[in-house]
């Protein structure tokens, strides 16, 4: 497999509250990229940091980026019931070939 | 405007049986992907494809496995004499450029077999 490590495997946190995802990779990258899948659906795409940057944010998204550490986090903040949801990172470890993890499971309880 | 389609959504097979799965991406996307997602797994890579050209095939598990995009828009995925092992949700996903950024995925095909 090569996939990367993605912590907790599995979330569950109350509606309005942060959820914190966390994602580890082996080799150095161009960039990170996060998705989402609701259960029984394709992933959609969240977010790109690229390997010079260091945060971005989107809406209620916060994404950090450590390459040093080789670790990135993806940030929920006042999280809603329709979040729930895999999250997933991806690298392109191998060229444009997307490495994903094995996701963390997010459920929030309304 | 129209996403990633695939079809069929769900498909049982007999072991043994072949079976063609089928991908249409977003119109005018270079780059189009073939993923395997087993049940609490992330995708695997199979195949890439940019335009018509199958520029890398090194994630089929074996050479059962068969991928084509002829006129670099539809794909298929071809399975010939499915093994129960080759159970799961196949993903095809297609982005703008080259470089496999900004993925947009298909609802996936749900294979079964039995």
């Amino acid at each position: 497999s090569q996939q990367g490590e993605e912590d907790p495997q599995a979330l569950s946190i109350q509606e309005g509250e942060n959820a914190t995802m966390n994602c580890s990779y082996k080799t150095s990258i161009n960039n990170l990229q996060w998705y989402r899948q609701n259960s029984g659906r394709g992933l959609v795409h969240l977010i790109l940091i690229r390997s010079n940057e260091r945060e971005k944010h989107s809406g209620r998204l916060r994404v950090t980026l450590d390459t040093s550490k080789k670790s990135s986090s993806l940030l929920i903040t006042a999280s809603r019931a329709a979040d729930t949801a895999s999250y997933f990172c991806a690298t392109d470890q191998r060229s444009y070939i997307p490495t994903f993890g094995r996701g963390t499971s997010l459920i929030v309880h309304p | 405007g129209a996403g990633v389609s695939q079809s069929p959504r769900y498909k049982v097979a007999k072991r043994g049986q072949d079976v063609a799965l089928r991908c249409d991406p977003i119109s005018g996307h270079v780059s189009l992907f073939w993923y395997q997602q087993a049940l609490g797994q992330g995708p695997e890579f199979l195949t890439y494809f940019q335009n018509e050209a199958q520029l890398d095939k090194s994630g089929l598990p074996s050479d059962r496995f068969f991928a084509e995009r002829p006129e670099g828009s539809v794909s298929t995925l071809k399975i010939q004499r499915t093994q129960q092992e080759d159970s799961a949700v196949y993903l095809c996903a297609s982005s703008l450029d080259s470089a496999g950024n900004e993925q947009f995925f298909g609802p996936g095909t749900r294979l079964t077999v039995l």
